[in-house]
């Protein structure tokens, strides 16, 4: 069965360093996002992005913060200049149509610690 | 805006013992509901998910849940649980007027005991 899969499974960086995390959604899915947990919290929306182009993003999305899908397969998500709060679980997730009630596939996440 | 509240932040329940986890929605319109489970080292799985029709809803590893909408409610059901089913559930709600984000309740954390 496909399957997200998320890259690496645990990053630890400092304060003020810039991250990229990496996923790779379904291969047919056109539908791509970004959530993170912190520890002992819900799960946060992010960001969405569909055809080259951000479509929705959420408050904690500041300019921090960045996407991009450089080739057919990997969508990235940056962090220029980690701060502490930063660290948290991020989950990528992907879907195939832009229904409401599609489903939204999710990779089993990249845990950011940041020191 | 829309949220979404699970009540129970841990359950507790012996194997082979019924199970029913709390779901509470706030949203204007009828939402698109979903309940995942996440179990330790995991990402999120699908369980089930309601956007209309028969409000009784059937998933995998014999999960339902019941979409009551005079109650807000969307609880997660299994009659007989397994060890195995030992993990995190959360709720979630998906705006019908947009198809991206999911809003999710903070979880419940199911521990079984044999």
């Amino acid at each position: 069965e496909p399957e997200v899969t998320q890259t690496p499974s645990h990053q630890v960086t400092q304060m003020g360093q810039e991250v990229i995390l990496r996923c790779v959604p379904i291969s047919n899915h056109l539908y791509f996002y970004w959530y993170r947990q912190i520890l002992g919290q819900k799960v946060e929306f992010l960001v969405s992005f569909y055809n080259n182009e951000i479509s929705e993003k959420s408050e904690i999305f500041d300019d921090q913060f960045s996407v991009e899908r450089p080739d057919g397969s990997n969508f990235t998500l940056k962090i220029r200049s980690t701060k502490l709060e930063d660290s948290a679980m991020y989950f990528c997730a992907s879907s195939a149509v832009v229904a409401a009630s599609d489903t939204q596939y999710f990779g089993p996440g990249t845990r950011l610690t940041v020191l | 805006a829309q949220s979404v509240t699970q009540p129970d932040i841990h359950i507790t329940v012996s194997e082979g013992a019924s199970l029913e986890l709390r779901c509470n929605y706030s949203y204007g319109a009828t939402p698109y509901l979903f309940w995942y489970v996440q179990s330790p080292g995991q990402g999120l799985q699908l369980l089930l998910k309601y956007f209309s029709g028969d409000t009784l809803v059937q998933g995998i590893k014999g999960f339902e849940a019941e979409f009551k909408r005079s109650q807000s409610s969307f609880n997660l059901r299994k009659p007989s649980v397994h060890w195995s089913d030992a993990a995190e559930y959360f709720c979630a709600v998906r705006h019908t007027g947009t198809a991206s984000k999911l809003t999710f309740g903070t979880g419940t954390r199911l521990q079984v005991t044999l």
